[in-house]
C-alpha cells in the first residue's frame, strides 16, 4: 500500500499564482518530511524539509505546512514562475532511515 | 565534488540477460539507496543499506540483488532481466546521523526488450 499519498497528480498554475501540493501519511513513526523537485532527465533534488515539531517552515517562495494530528503536510509555492515547472515529490522518513516517496505532482506554470 | 555517480546512464537488455548498475558516492555517507521511477508510481525503494555490510529490502525488491561493497559503493544487480524492470533507476545516499536528506545520482534509464 502507498505509505505516502500525494495529490494532485498534475497541476497547472498561472505565473504569479500559488501552487499547492498535498501529502498524507499513515505511519506515525515518520519524523522527517522532505520535498524534492525533479526536472526532466535529472535526479530529484532536495527543495525543503520539515520535522513534526514545527507547523510551518518557509524558505523563500516555498513553504511547508505540517498538521501532525491530521498526518498531513503540504507544499505551497508562492508567486509561481515558469522555472518552477517540474515534478514535485513529498517524502517521509523514520528511524529506519528508509526514505519513502509519494507518487509525484507534475507542475506546469504558464506565463 | 561529484556527489553520487551512477553508471551506466543508458542500457538496453534482452529478456533474461543480467547486468549490474554501479553507484558510488564521495560524501562519506553511511546510508545508500536504490530506487526505481515509473510514470505515475513515483520513486519506489528497491533496497537500501544503512551502513557498510548491511542491506535491507525496500518496497519492491523482487528480481533484484544488491551489494554494499564498501562505504562508497552500492551496486544493484538484475540476474534475469524482465520487461517489467524497464524503468529509470536512481541511486541515492544520505548521512543518517544528521538526518540530512538524500542526494541523488543522475539516473540509469534501463530498457528490457
Amino acid at each position: 500500500q502507498q505509505q505516502v499519498k500525494q495529490s494532485p497528480q498534475s497541476l497547472i498554475v498561472q505565473k504569479g499564482g500559488i501552487s499547492i501540493i498535498n501529502c498524507a501519511y499513515e505511519n506515525t513513526a515518520f519524523d522527517y518530511f522532505p520535498w524534492y523537485q525533479q526536472f526532466p532527465g535529472k535526479g530529484p533534488a532536495l527543495l525543503i524539509a520539515i520535522r513534526p515539531d514545527v507547523s510551518e517552515k518557509k524558505e523563500g517562495r516555498f513553504t511547508i505546512s505540517f498538521n501532525k494530528s491530521a498526518k498531513q503536510f503540504s507544499l505551497h509555492i508562492m508567486d509561481s514562475q515558469p522555472g518552477d515547472s517540474a515534478t514535485y515529490f513529498c517524502a517521509a522518513m523514520g528511524s529506519t532511515d528508509k526514505l519513502i516517496f509519494g507518487t509525484g505532482t507534475r507542475l506546469q506554470v504558464f506565463p | 565534488n561529484a556527489g553520487v555517480t551512477q553508471t551506466p546512464k543508458f542500457q538496453v537488455l534482452k529478456t533474461g540477460q543480467s547486468m549490474t548498475l554501479q553507484c558510488a558516492q564521495d560524501m562519506n555517507h553511511n546510508s545508500m539507496y536504490w530506487y526505481r521511477q515509473d510514470p505515475g508510481m513515483g520513486l519506489r525503494l528497491i533496497y537500501y543499506s544503512a551502513s557498510e555490510g548491511t542491506t535491507d529490502k525496500g518496497e519492491v525488491p523482487n528480481g533484484y540483488n544488491v551489494s554494499r561493497l564498501n562505504k562508497r559503493e552500492f551496486s544493484l544487480r538484475l540476474e534475469s532481466a524482465a520487461p517489467s524492470q524497464t524503468s529509470v533507476y536512481f541511486c541515492a545516499s544520505s548521512e543518517a546521523l544528521d538526518r540530512l536528506s538524500a542526494f541523488f545520482g543522475q539516473g540509469t534509464r534501463l530498457t528490457v526488450v
